[in-house]
Order: structure tokens, then C-alpha cells, then sequence
């Protein structure tokens, strides 16, 4: 079945740093890609998606590009915040009708002043 | 904000009791979803509702079972409580639930614990 990879965390980085969380995924066709994030306490918010190959999904400064031939869909951001700290959620829509999300277990990032 | 509200915030409760989640979609939206966070399983599907009928079922358990009522809102109702139930319950809506493109809007969760 369909499933969802993304690097382990928890990452810690200083503020301004450069910030990629690998995900990839495994999946038949062509599914669409979603990044989501999780601040403390609070429920996932859509942070950017991408619905077919080599779409870049962008928001607040995060991007995502969306690369069949490596089924990956990488989150970056040039320079990060203490607000950037959350838990991040790559996830996957198949293709085909299902409209469930399959998430990966999520990464933590917490960015120092 | 995302417009999706789940009532309560937070329920506590014991083994063997049965719990009702409620949750009102976003304004216009037909579809809700329901997923489970837990710490060992991760976010998992549970159950999707389209315009007052079941489209997807996930990982449910049998003990739990849910509906959507024709006002759009849905309730997810978790009997004989174990332990193991344990978890965030998000709820989620969408415009369609029809269309691979969709964007699923969640709501802020019911955390609950079974003691």
C-alpha cells in the first residue's frame, strides 16, 4: 500500500539556519503531496502541497518540490525562526479515488534563538 | 482558524465506557474525515463521510463507528474503551471528497484519555 518516509527527528537548528526534512514516498500513479504542521497544542495546519509531478508547493518562506523520478517531495526553508518550531507531517493523497491522507510519523523541529 | 471545530477539547473517561466526538466541517464542505494520533501509530485514517453517506473506511476498529447527520456535522462514537484508545482524534473536512486536488481542513482535535 501506500506509504509516506520522512527523516527522523527531532531536529534542533539556531535561528537563520537552513532547514530540509526529507520525505519520500511510495505509491502507484500519481498521488498528490501535502506538507502540514502541527504548532504546539494545536491541530494540523496545510502548509503547502504539490498535485503533480515537478509542481513546487510554497508558503511562508517553506517550499516543496515534487519529484516523480525520485518520489521524493523535500520541505526546505532558506532561514528559519523560533516560530518555525513545530512538528512537520509529509503526506500523501493516492491516486485513484481514495481520498485518505497516509502521513509519515512526522518530524520535530525546534529552532533556538 | 481553519473553520473546523471539534467538541469537547478534552475527555477523560474509564475502561469499558463509550465516548460520542463531535464535529462540525468547515461552511460548504460535504466530506469529513476522521484520524487517529497516537503516539506508537503515528496519524492513521479512520473513516470518511460524503454528504451523510460512509466513502472510506481505514483502520477502524470495530468498537468504533461513526456518522454524519444531514446538517453535515459527524460523530464519532468509541465503545468498551481500552487503554490503547488513548490518542488525539482529529476530524477533517473537505469541499468534495471527490477530487484528488481537494484540500482536507482539520480541526484542533479531542485529546482522549482512558484510565
Amino acid at each position: 500500500g501506500d506509504s509516506v518516509t520522512q527523516m527522523e527527528g527531532p531536529v534542533t537548528l539556531s535561528e537563520e539556519a537552513f532547514l530540509t526534512i526529507n520525505c519520500t514516498y511510495t505509491a502507484t500513479g500519481y498521488p498528490s503531496l501535502f506538507w502540514y504542521v502541527q504548532y504546539p497544542g494545536e491541530g494540523l495546519q496545510l502548509l503547502l502541497k504539490a498535485t503533480k509531478a515537478d509542481d513546487k508547493g510554497s508558503n511562508k518562506g517553506f517550499e516543496a518540490t515534487y519529484r516523480k523520478e525520485t518520489t521524493s517531495f523535500h520541505l526546505e526553508k532558506g532561514s528559519v525562526q523560533v516560530s518555525d518550531s513545530a512538528v512537520y507531517f509529509c503526506a500523501l493523497k493516492g491516486q485513484g479515488g481514495s481520498e485518505k491522507l497516509v502521513f509519515g510519523k512526522g518530524t520535530k523541529l525546534t529552532v533556538n534563538p | 482558524d481553519s473553520g473546523v471545530t471539534q467538541t469537547p477539547k478534552h475527555l477523560i473517561t474509564a475502561t469499558g465506557q463509550r465516548v460520542t466526538l463531535r464535529c462540525s466541517p468547515r461552511s460548504g464542505d460535504l466530506s469529513v474525515y476522521w484520524y487517529q494520533q497516537s503516539l506508537d501509530q503515528g496519524l492513521q485514517f479512520l473513516i470518511q463521510y460524503y454528504n451523510g453517506e460512509e466513502r472510506a473506511k481505514g483502520n477502524i476498529l470495530e468498537r468504533f463507528s461513526a456518522q454524519q447527520f444531514p446538517d453535515l456535522h459527524s460523530e464519532l462514537n468509541l465503545s468498551s474503551l481500552e487503554l490503547g484508545d488513548s490518542a488525539l482524534y482529529f476530524c477533517a473536512s473537505s469541499a468534495t471528497g471527490t477530487s484528488g486536488t481537494d484540500t482536507q481542513y482539520f480541526g484542533p482535535g479531542t485529546r482522549l484519555t482512558v484510565l
